[in-house]
C-alpha cells in the first residue's frame, strides 16, 4: 500500500517557468489537499477537492491552479513560478469528511524558485 | 476564521525528562477536532494524537497525552520520559467538520531532546 506519493521530491525553476506537482494516493479517498510549508511555519492550505471534479480554494490560492479528473490523482501547477513560491509542498488525502479520520500526508516536494 | 497559536517557536528537553507543548485556539464552533501532528527532519507528517473536542477525557497514546481546556481553548501536549527520537518540529492543528476537512495549523514548536 503506497499511500500518498508525491513527485518530484525536489526541483529547482528559474522565474516564469511552469511546472506541476503530482499527487497520488491508492486508498480511494475522497479528499485531497495541497499544502505548502514556508521555512519556520505551519502549513497552509492552497487548493483541496472533495472528489474527482470538484476543486476549490484553500487559503493560498494565487499563483497555482489544480485539476482532479480520477480520484487518485490530484495534480498542482505552477504557471509563472515566483521566488516567493519557494517552498515544501504537501499532498494529503483522507476518506470521509469526519475529524476522526486523520490526512494521510504525501512526504513532501522541496520546491526551490531562483 | 478559526487560528491556532503555539507560543513556544523552541522547547528543549533532557532524555526521559517530561515536557509539555502549549496550543491554544480560536473557533466559535462547538464540534471540533484537534490533533499534534510531528514533523522529523525527513519531513514527513506523522499524526502524534487526536482529540475529539465531544470528549471530556484527555486522549493518550503511550508516551503522549493532552491536556484539553476545553472553556479555555486550550490542547497542550504532553510527553514523558522523552526519547531522542522525539526531536522534531510538532505542529498543533484543528479542524471543524463543516470545513471541509481543512486542516487549520500552528506555526509549531520546535523540540530538541538532549542526551
Amino acid at each position: 500500500n503506497a499511500g500518498v506519493t508525491q513527485t518530484p521530491k525536489f526541483r529547482i525553476l528559474k522565474i516564469g517557468q511552469s511546472m506541476t506537482l503530482q499527487c497520488t494516493q491508492d486508498m480511494n479517498h475522497n479528499y485531497m489537499y495541497w499544502y505548502r510549508q514556508d521555512p519556520g511555519m505551519g502549513l497552509k492550505l492552497i487548493y483541496y477537492s472533495v472528489g474527482a471534479g470538484i476543486t476549490d480554494k484553500g487559503e493560498v490560492p494565487n499563483g497555482y491552479n489544480v485539476s482532479r479528473s480520477t480520484t487518485e490523482d490530484f495534480p498542482l501547477r505552477l504557471e509563472l513560478a515566483a521566488p516567493s513560491q519557494t517552498s515544501v509542498y504537501f499532498c494529503a488525502s483522507t476518506r470521509e469528511r469526519t475529524g476522526a479520520n486523520v490526512l494521510t500526508f504525501g512526504a513532501g516536494s522541496r520546491l526551490t524558485v531562483l | 476564521a478559526q487560528t491556532v497559536t503555539q507560543s513556544q517557536p523552541e522547547m528543549s528537553v533532557q532524555e526521559a525528562e517530561t515536557v509539555t507543548l502549549s496550543c491554544t485556539y480560536d473557533t466559535s464552533e462547538s464540534d471540533y477536532y484537534l490533533f499534534w501532528y510531528k514533523q522529523p527532519p525527513s519531513r514527513q507528517m506523522i499524526l502524534v494524537i487526536r482529540q475529539e473536542a465531544y470528549k471530556q477525557q484527555n486522549a493518550t497514546e503511550n508516551r503522549f497525552s493532552v491536556n484539553f481546556q476545553k472553556a479555555a481553548k486550550s490542547f497542550s501536549l504532553k510527553i514523558s520520559d522523552s526519547q531522542l527520537g522525539d526531536a522534531a518540529m510538532y505542529f498543533c492543528a484543528y479542524i471543524d467538520p463543516g470545513s471541509n476537512y481543512k486542516l487549520t495549523f500552528g506555526k509549531g514548536t520546535l523540540l530538541t531532546v538532549n542526551p
